[in-house]
């Protein structure tokens, strides 16, 4: 298996933008992870899937962010409009509920 | 609540110095507990995973121990080397599958 796949590795877009960042999951996998890292927060967690169904959105900072499943293959993080503020390094992870695995990520620059 | 924290944030260390990393989290009832690695500018790597039924685990020059009771885990590293050089992360699965980490510590080896 090729690993965790994220798209795109980097992303820069204008204040007031829709992002969307995407994930492919290794496959198998039955849990989908979203975290965000920066200096300031360290490795944050917004939200995970479990069978393609939301387990806890508990970390998704306001409303702008928003996260789907629409398949045990792929999964979806957009921000719509994006701000300065969110620009960060993206995660996705997959695991069994076991060993997790992450992507590569998604550098996001918003100006 | 679950909360992780790792003690140091930093450490400095010379070249063939064995060291120890720390991990504590406020509740035992943890599904797994792993240890991860993260160069600048990449992902997580899984370094060591430990089940909650296990005492430890072992890889080439890493032992990764786990105390349930006392909620501690150490990562172990014989001989540290300038390519150990990285951010190790702590990260524990509770039951509902979600996976929590730990703020990391940031190991910098010198030649």
């Amino acid at each position: 298996d090729a690993g965790v796949i994220q798209s795109p590795r980097h992303e820069v877009t204008e204040m007031g933008q829709e992002v969307t960042l995407r994930c492919k999951p290794i496959s198998g996998h039955d849990y989908l992870f979203w975290y965000r890292q920066t200096m300031m927060r360290g490795l944050e967690l917004l939200i995970y899937f479990n069978n393609n169904v939301p387990i806890d959105d508990s970390g998704m900072p306001e409303d702008r962010f928003s996260a789907k499943m629409p398949n045990a293959s792929f999964s979806t993080l957009k921000i719509q409009p994006s701000e300065p503020r969110d620009s960060a390094v993206y995660f996705c992870a997959s695991s069994l509920g076991n060993e997790a695995f992450f992507g590569q990520g998604t550098r996001l620059t918003v100006v | 609540k679950q909360e992780v924290t790792q003690i140091p944030a930093a450490l400095s260390v010379p070249e063939g110095e064995n060291l120890v990393l720390n991990c504590s989290f406020t509740d035992s009832a943890i599904y797994n507990l792993q240890w991860f690695r993260q160069d600048p500018g990449k992902g997580l790597t899984s370094l060591l995973l430990i089940q909650s039924s296990q005492r430890e685990q072992t890889s080439g020059r890493l032992n990764a121990s786990l105390d349930k009771s006392s909620g501690r885990s150490t990562l172990y590293i014989a001989a540290s080397q300038p390519g150990d050089s990285a951010t190790y992360l702590c990260a524990v699965t509770i039951y509902t599958g979600k996976l929590i980490f730990g703020q990391g510590t940031t190991l910098q080896v010198k030649p």
